[in-house]
């Protein structure tokens, strides 16, 4: 099966400063990557993703890297804003479906200060 | 569609006693997805299902924990008989497939004394 690796498992930033959280994966037949952010006493919600077929993709302020070859993907926020504050989660999936489903990492609690 | 929707949000109860989680998952989605969250161990999967079929319950932790989905809107997570070691947060998840994202529910906070 798959196994991720997130780091950091907490991330403390100032405000406007860009953050950085990274994920490396074991299986490089992993061919799906979304990441997750879950508020405080609310579900993890999905904040973007992406697919083995594209190197990078860019959401406003957050984008999504991806290197096939060393097995790990990144998660980038730029110029943070408080209420980026939260736990983010990344995830590695096998093809195939099934029983191949999304393996998560640990988490990153992100703390961005006022 | 109201995404996946939890009963009940918070529950407390007594080592020894029945607790059961609700979820009723996004319409049209073949994946459910039962987790169970704490400070000490993350985000675990506990167990999935597809079309309503149990595919892999190996998160379980005991034979305590049972799950059933009986149609497709509606999954069940039992606790029999409650410990405390048991508390926690419960997520439910539901997909269209496993390369697509995940919709969590708001979580049921379970604390047993």
């Amino acid at each position: 099966g798959e196994n991720v690796e997130q780091h950091p498992s907490t991330l403390s930033v100032q405000e406007g400063d860009s953050a950085v959280i990274k994920c490396t994966y074991s299986d490089s037949a992993s061919n799906y990557f979304p990441w997750y952010k879950q508020e405080l006493g609310k579900g993890p919600q999905l904040i973007i993703d992406i697919r083995s077929n594209v190197g990078e993709k860019k959401d406003q302020r957050i984008a999504v890297t991806l290197n096939k070859t060393a097995k790990h993907f990144s998660l980038h926020i730029t110029e943070t804003q408080p209420e980026d504050s939260a736990v983010y989660f990344c995830a590695a999936t096998l093809p195939g479906g099934g029983s191949y489903i999304p393996t998560f990492g640990r988490g990153t609690s992100l703390i961005v200060h006022p | 569609d109201a995404g996946v929707i939890q009963s009940p949000r918070h529950e407390v109860t007594e080592m020894g006693q029945e607790v059961t989680l609700r979820c009723k998952p996004i319409s049209g989605h073949d994946y459910l997805f039962w987790y169970r969250q704490t400070m000490m161990r993350g985000l675990e999967l506990l167990i999935y299902f597809n079309n309503n079929v149990p595919i892999d319950d190996s998160g379980m932790p005991e034979d305590r924990f049972s799950a059933k989905m009986p149609n497709a809107s509606f999954s069940t997570l039992k606790i029999q008989p409650s410990e405390p070691r048991d508390s926690a947060v419960y997520f439910c998840a539901s997909s269209f497939s496993t390369q697509e994202t995940q919709y969590f529910g708001p979580g049921t906070r379970l604390l047993v004394l």
